[in-house]
């Protein structure tokens, strides 16, 4: 079946590095996105991986792992206003047509 | 500049009132979608549509219609066959690197 899990909450402080791990269960494996979103908000899209490796983008990295079924999202020099939901998502490929599937998401507090 | 607007950005219906959420782009995307999404619980995809005058089932969509008559608009209605329809409400059209853009959202509550 089709299944993302990521941890429910974490905490880190203000200027530390945090790691949030991402991992799935697809059939049909197209690509794997970070969206930020904090409360009461719309998602913001922060990544996107489809190849193995690491993409790094100022603050924010991501990492993917096809084989292991595994991404993480590193974010740096952590700020309060990182406080927010960070959401993990798969696009899939299923009988020719393309879906996406989102985890719950890891809310983030950021303390001072 | 270019971007997904929904509107309203709250509403309230009585039970047994159909009500539409309004969805536009003007970011020239073809493929564009409706999720919703509930405390504790991930986005979870209602209709989707790939092209003009198209559009598929998501994993949620009894109780809901969908049309896609142009390319910039993808309203979404909620009928009174939803039988859980307060939820937060987001529409997304897919970018060039299959990123979702999404809008600020609906908060739908029933009263």
């Amino acid at each position: 079946g089709q299944n993302i899990d990521q941890p429910t909450e974490m905490t880190a402080t203000e200027g530390a590095i945090v790691q949030i791990n991402c991992t799935y269960q697809t059939s049909g494996f197209n690509g794997l996105f970070w969206y930020q979103q904090h409360a009461g908000e719309a998602p913001t899209f922060l990544s996107y991986n489809v190849l193995d490796g690491l993409e790094e983008k100022g603050r924010f990295s991501s990492f993917l792992s096809r084989s292991k079924g595994y991404s993480y999202l590193l974010l740096k020099e952590l700020q309060m206003k990182d406080s927010a939901s960070y959401l993990c998502a798969v696009r899939d490929q299923n009988t020719g047509t393309y879906k996406y599937i989102f985890g719950t998401g890891t809310r983030l507090k950021v303390l001072a | 500049d270019g971007g997904i607007t929904q509107s309203p950005k709250y509403l309230f219906r009585k039970e047994g009132q159909n009500v539409t959420l309004s969805c536009e782009q003007n970011l020239n995307h073809d493929a564009m979608y409706w999720y919703r999404q509930d405390p504790g619980q991930g986005l979870r995809l209602i209709y989707y549509s790939q092209i003009v005058n198209d559009f598929q089932k998501g994993d949620i969509a009894e109780g809901y219609s969908v049309s896609r008559e142009k390319k910039e608009s993808f309203p979404l209605t909620v009928t009174s066959a939803q039988k859980n329809p307060t939820a937060f409400y987001l529409c997304a059209s897919k970018g060039s690197l299959n990123e979702q853009f999404f809008g600020p959202g609906t908060r739908l509550t029933v009263l």
